[in-house]
């Protein structure tokens, strides 16, 4: 199957500082990302979905003042963290989804971690 | 608005069972269903993608089923070894939004 790669897999930071978060699909474009967030022993909850060469649609609640989404490429879109808290720490995951047949690829997730 | 279940929310069974995963959903309009593995602190691995239109699909040791009429799924995990051991979530393609279900927790005691 398709690869999406996510970098970094861990990040700690101080309160107050920026966290960018890195999706790449490896081996195929993808036009479409979403981002998710997933807290211990919950399921997933989307974020946002990022589409390439345009504004992020946010799901409801999820302040995209907060949570910076650009899809600069059909290859990469970030994630950036803004002026992190210690309740802004979780595991975020990011997929991209197969133009034809609509099956979901997911990165390895990257587990933040605000002091 | 869709709901997906997966009761119960863990399970451990010795190696070499048999084993089957549920998976409900509330709407059956669903595009497709799919189902996933994850690995503690990893990422989700695609094990099964099952279209609306189609009512299994098997990889090696897996076969999932579909009955969108009645709103299930199945994941059957044939002679189950230690290292299918994560959490197994479905999830369905529902008005171009993917809902999950909270995971199944399996454990293949050796």
């Amino acid at each position: 199957g398709a690869v999406v790669s996510q970098h970094p897999s861990w990040v700690i930071c101080k309160s107050g500082t920026s966290v960018k978060i890195e999706c790449r699909s490896l081996d195929f474009q993808a036009t479409t990302m979403f981002w998710y967030r997933q807290f211990p022993k919950q399921s997933l909850m989307l974020m946002a979905t990022s589409n390439e060469g345009s504004k992020a649609t946010y799901e409801q609640g999820v302040e995209k003042d907060k949570f910076l989404i650009n899809h600069a490429s059909l290859t990469l879109s970030t994630l950036t963290v803004t002026s992190a808290h210690p309740e802004d720490s979780s595991f975020y995951i990011c997929s991209a989804p197969d133009t034809y047949t609509g099956e979901l690829f997911f990165g390895e997730g990257s587990r933040l971690t605000v002091l | 608005k869709q709901e997906v279940t997966q009761i119960p929310a863990a399970l451990s069974v010795p190696e070499g069972e048999n084993l089957v995963l549920n998976c409900s959903f509330t709407d059956s309009a669903i595009y497709n269903l799919q189902w996933f593995r994850q690995d503690p602190g990893k990422g989700l691995t695609s094990l099964l993608l099952i279209q609306s239109s189609q009512r299994e699909q098997t990889s090696g040791r897996l076969n999932a089923s579909l009955d969108k009429s009645s709103g299930r799924s199945t994941l059957y995990i044939a002679a189950s070894q230690p290292g299918d051991s994560a959490t197994y979530l479905c999830a369905v393609l529902h008005n171009s939004k993917l809902t999950f279900g909270k995971g199944i927790t399996l454990s293949v005691r050796p």
